[in-house]
């Protein structure tokens, strides 16, 4: 059964730094990763979606990669921002449907 | 706009009062979920449909009830609802899941629920 960790549970910076945040995966049988973020009390908003095929995505100041034979995603954010913070998830899809890891709680202080 | 809807947004009910949240989508997607979120336990699947008439439990499903008689909708059903389903209740949609290149997934704002 495919498990998703996700480490730190939190992380505190300060602005403007670069940071990244880590997603591993149990199956590597899996059809794509994809990066969600989370503001408190409100929906998932997908930020980027990687293919099985592709090793990464980038989209802005975030970019999203994949190794799908050591069962790893790391989550590069740029020049954080205050606006950054929010908990991010990182989801595998595969033979069974969408597998959630707990989440990255981020803080970007200004 | 694209988009997946959920309603009723905040819901306060009483214990073994039936109950429905619904969820609407409007971008022809084959697949639609249903996850719960909990502190500490994250984002679990409920249900989910991969077409309409097809429908298969998730990790949680104990306590739920899922139609999908139309392809756009996909009700969520509480026949007797207890205190431990207290939750935020997400939709989710998807183009396709069975191929191989498969699709992003969107979701919807969330419901959520307390049962007393």
């Amino acid at each position: 059964k495919q498990e998703v960790t996700q480490i730190p549970a939190a992380l505190s910076v300060p602005e403007g730094e670069n940071l990244v945040l880590n997603c591993s995966f149990t199956d590597s049988a899996i059809y794509n990763l994809q990066w969600f973020r989370q503001d408190p009390g409100k929906g998932l908003t997908s930020l980027l979606l990687i293919q099985s095929s592709q090793r990464e995505q980038t989209s802005g100041r975030l970019n999203a990669s994949l190794d799908k034979s050591s069962g790893r995603s790391t989550l590069y954010i740029a020049a954080s921002q205050p606006g950054d913070s929010a908990t991010y998830l990182c989801a595998c899809s595969g033979n069974t449907p969408l597998v959630f890891g707990k989440g990255t709680r981020l803080s970007v202080i200004a | 706009e694209a988009q997946v809807t959920q309603n009723p947004r905040y819901l306060i009910t009483v214990t073994g009062k039936k109950l429905t949240v619904t969820c609407s989508q409007n971008m022809n997607h084959e697949y639609m979920s249903w996850y719960r979120q909990d502190p500490g336990l994250g984002l679990r699947q409920i249900y989910y449909s991969m077409n309409v008439e097809v429908t298969d439990k998730g990790d949680v499903p104990e306590g739920y009830k899922v139609s999908r008689k139309e392809k756009r909708n996909f009700p969520l059903i509480l026949e007797s609802p207890s205190p431990n389903q207290t939750s935020l209740y997400f939709c989710a949609s998807s183009l396709s899941i069975q191929s191989v290149s498969s699709y992003e997934q969107y979701f919807g704002p969330g419901t959520r629920l307390t049962v007393t």
